[in-house]
């Protein structure tokens, strides 16, 4: 079955520091791929996705480019900031009902 | 307001009780779906629904069942409730767009089973 498998946290960066997340999936077929943002006390939200290879998504100084090659999506972001600390969470839907397949979600926390 | 609202918050509950978590949302989307979040696992897909008439089980649908009143209400319910139930719980929305829509979750509710 599908899966998703992402770096282990909690991960913490100084503020402007440079963040990678790594994500690797395995699906069949050609799945979107999607990272998701928790803030503490709050629900999931999107952030960005990619839904064919070689998309790059980007928002909010985040990119993640899907790799079919290397079956990732790796999550960069330049300069981190202290607002930035949350749980990251890398998806994948595999058919058309929307349904999410997770990764266990990495923390990120950035100190001032 | 939220767009999707899960009432309650939290919930402490004794080991063989029913609870009822709910799940209103003001979207308009068809698709509704529960998912658990547990640390280190991430969060698993426990029932999903894409109209009133429409129930599918997801990944982990045992000890649960969930009711579709309306277009915009989802309950999920722990017909016995067990201590391994304690988790948090987001309820979520998307589209028809297929796949690649995005989905919207909740603020979550936090149950613990004692």
């Amino acid at each position: 079955g599908d899966s998703v498998t992402q770096m282990e946290g909690p991960v913490t960066l100084s503020e402007e520091a440079f963040l990678t997340i790594n994500c690797t999936y395995t699906a069949t077929g050609y799945p979107s791929l999607f990272w998701y943002v928790q803030y503490p006390g709050e629900g999931l939200q999107l952030l960005l996705k990619a839904t064919k290879a070689d998309d790059k998504g980007s928002n909010k100084g985040f990119e993640a480019t899907y790799r079919k090659e290397t079956t990732s999506f790796h999550l960069e972001k330049g300069s981190v900031q202290v607002s930035d600390s949350a749980v990251y969470f890398c998806a994948l839907s595999s058919d058309s009902w929307g349904k999410l397949q997770f990764g266990a979600g990495t923390q990120v926390v950035v100190t001032p | 307001d939220a767009d999707v609202t899960q009432t309650p918050r939290n919930r402490i509950t004794k080991t063989g009780k029913r609870i009822m978590l709910e799940c209103s949302q003001t979207k308009g989307h068809d698709r509704m779906y529960w998912y658990r979040q547990d640390p280190g696992l991430g969060l698993r897909l426990i029932y999903y629904s894409f109209d009133v008439k429409d129930i599918n089980k997801g990944e982990i649908s045992d000890g649960y069942s969930v009711s579709r009143q309306a277009q915009a209400k989802f309950s999920l319910s722990l017909e016995s409730a067990i201590p391994n139930q304690t988790a948090l719980y987001f309820c979520a929305t998307s589209d028809s767009l297929g796949g690649a829509a995005e989905a919207f979750f909740g603020q979550g509710t936090r149950l613990t089973v004692v």
